[in-house]
């Protein structure tokens, strides 16, 4: 069974720092990894996601992710985080053997100080 | 593109009746649709997938009798959460996967906040 972990449940940064959230997943074969944003009281917004190929992901908002295989992990980072990030962020895993679904991470909250 | 609706987006309801929450897939075909629930600051649970013409696939420890989903179409799954009790009270997200879609991805709604008094 596919599984994800978020060790941190949340994470304040100054704005303008640097931000790196943490996910690792447990997976025998190669996964489908993904990263959402969610704000309070909407839906997931997609991030990012790794399928194969390139290990370092570019996705939206200024966000990169890098699947490293040997470590089982797809962290996400941003360079300088603004005001608007402050949300809820999930990674999640799918397979071709887990069929379409998604498993996702417990989230990270990210609190952004002025 | 790739853009999923959900209605209504919130909902209050008397303990024992029973709601609809409807998810259309606006500009694709969705084979496969899929109900979430979410707690208050927790993450998101899959409940159930529903493949259209057929009947939906339940996670273990979910009620198939309690939450009727129904795909009649390829751009439209239904919820019904029947006999609503206060710990339904829940945020419902759908989500919707195009057919083929290789890389299971899969674009999710706005979400339906559900309050059963």
């Amino acid at each position: 069974a596919q599984s994800v972990t978020q060790p941190d449940i949340h994470i304040t940064v100054s704005e303008g720092a640097s931000l790196e959230l943490r996910c690792n997943y447990s997976y025998g074969a190669t996964p489908y990894l993904f990263w959402y944003v969610q704000s309070p009281g909407q839906g997931l917004q997609l991030l990012l996601k790794y399928f194969s190929g390139d290990t370092l992901v570019q996705g939206i908002k200024g966000f990169e992710a890098e699947f490293k295989r040997s470590q089982s992990s797809f962290n996400l980072r941003k360079p300088s985080v603004h005001w608007s990030d402050a949300a809820e962020y999930f990674c999640a895993v799918g397979s071709k053997a887990a069929g379409n679904k998604l498993t996702f991470g417990g989230g990270t909250r990210v609190l952004v100080k002025p | 593109g790739a853009v999923v609706s959900q209605h209504p987006s919130w909902v209050i309801c008397k303990s024992g009746t029973s709601v609809k929450i409807e998810c259309r897939s606006l500009d694709f075909q969705a084979t496969t649709m899929f109900w979430y629930r979410q707690f208050p600051k927790q993450s998101l649970m899959l409940m159930a997938t529903s493949n259209e013409g057929s009947k939906a696939t339940y996670e273990q420890g979910v009620e198939k009798d309690k939450f009727l989903i129904n795909h009649a179409s390829l751009t439209l799954s239904t919820l019904t959460v029947t006999s609503a009790h206060p710990e339904d009270s829940s945020f419902y997200i759908c989500s919707a996967a195009p057919p083929a879609s290789f890389n299971y991805e899969q674009f999710f709604g706005p979400g339906t906040r559900l309050t059963v008094l």
